[in-house]
């Protein structure tokens, strides 16, 4: 089965400094890999997904991540980031396809130091 | 806004109870799932269908089922509550067209239910 771990439960960052939230899947297969973030009391926005080649992901807001699948990771990055960053972000892996849930990791919560 | 509906918003009941929980996917999107969100469990997946067809199923209860009715809104139903279904219920939906890999899933804000 599926299953992804984001090692990092809380990550406090200072505005303006740089982000690598981890991320690592197990999975058989070439996996297709999501980043989601969850603002308090909000739903689930997607940040960047990785289904197929380029392993360097452009998302929103600034984000990118890198899928290494030597490392079976796909760690998100920011150069910079904004106290309106501070959030909750899941990692996610899904076999493929849409005939399936997604797998979520439990989430890593980032806190921005002014 | 994902273009997901979800209703309630929140919805507080009793231990024993039985809930409706409500989806109206974005238009033109053939699927949908529902996903729940607890500080012990977190994210997981219930139940998707497709198309008025359940496709698959995750970690559901046999206490809970789903049905996705021809105008594609789905209903989660919860029932014989226990203080463990405390939870955050999400449904999201995607286009999920025939062959294709690349189906994002756009979630809604979320149904909050407290039992007590």
């Amino acid at each position: 089965a599926q299953s992804v771990t984001q090692p990092d439960i809380h990550i406090t960052v200072s505005e303006g400094a740089s982000l690598e939230l981890r991320c690592n899947y197990s999975y058989g297969a070439t996996p297709y890999l999501f980043w989601y973030v969850q603002s308090p009391g909000q739903g689930l926005q997607l940040l960047l997904k990785y289904f197929s080649g380029d392993t360097l992901v452009q998302g929103i807001k600034g984000f990118e991540a890198e899928f290494k699948r030597s490392q079976s990771s796909f760690n998100l990055r920011k150069p910079s980031v904004h106290w309106s960053d501070a959030a909750e972000y899941f990692c996610a892996v899904e076999s493929g396809g849409g005939a399936d849930g997604l797998t979520f990791g439990k989430g890593t919560h980032l806190i921005i130091q002014p | 806004d994902s273009g997901v509906t979800q209703t309630p918003k929140h919805l507080i009941t009793a231990t024993g109870q039985r809930v409706t929980l409500r989806c109206s996917p974005r238009s033109g999107d053939l699927s949908v799932y529902w996903y729940q969100q607890s500080l012990d469990q977190g994210l997981q997946f219930l139940i998707q269908y497709y198309n008025g067809e359940e496709r698959a199923k995750g970690n559901i209860l046999e206490r809970f089922s789903a049905q996705q009715f021809p105008d594609l809104h789905s209903e989660l139903n919860l029932s014989s509550l226990e203080l463990g279904d405390s939870a955050l219920y999400f449904c999201a939906s995607s286009v999920d067209t025939a062959g294709a890999v690349q189906n994002e899933q756009f979630f809604g804000p979320g149904t909050r239910l407290t039992v007590l």
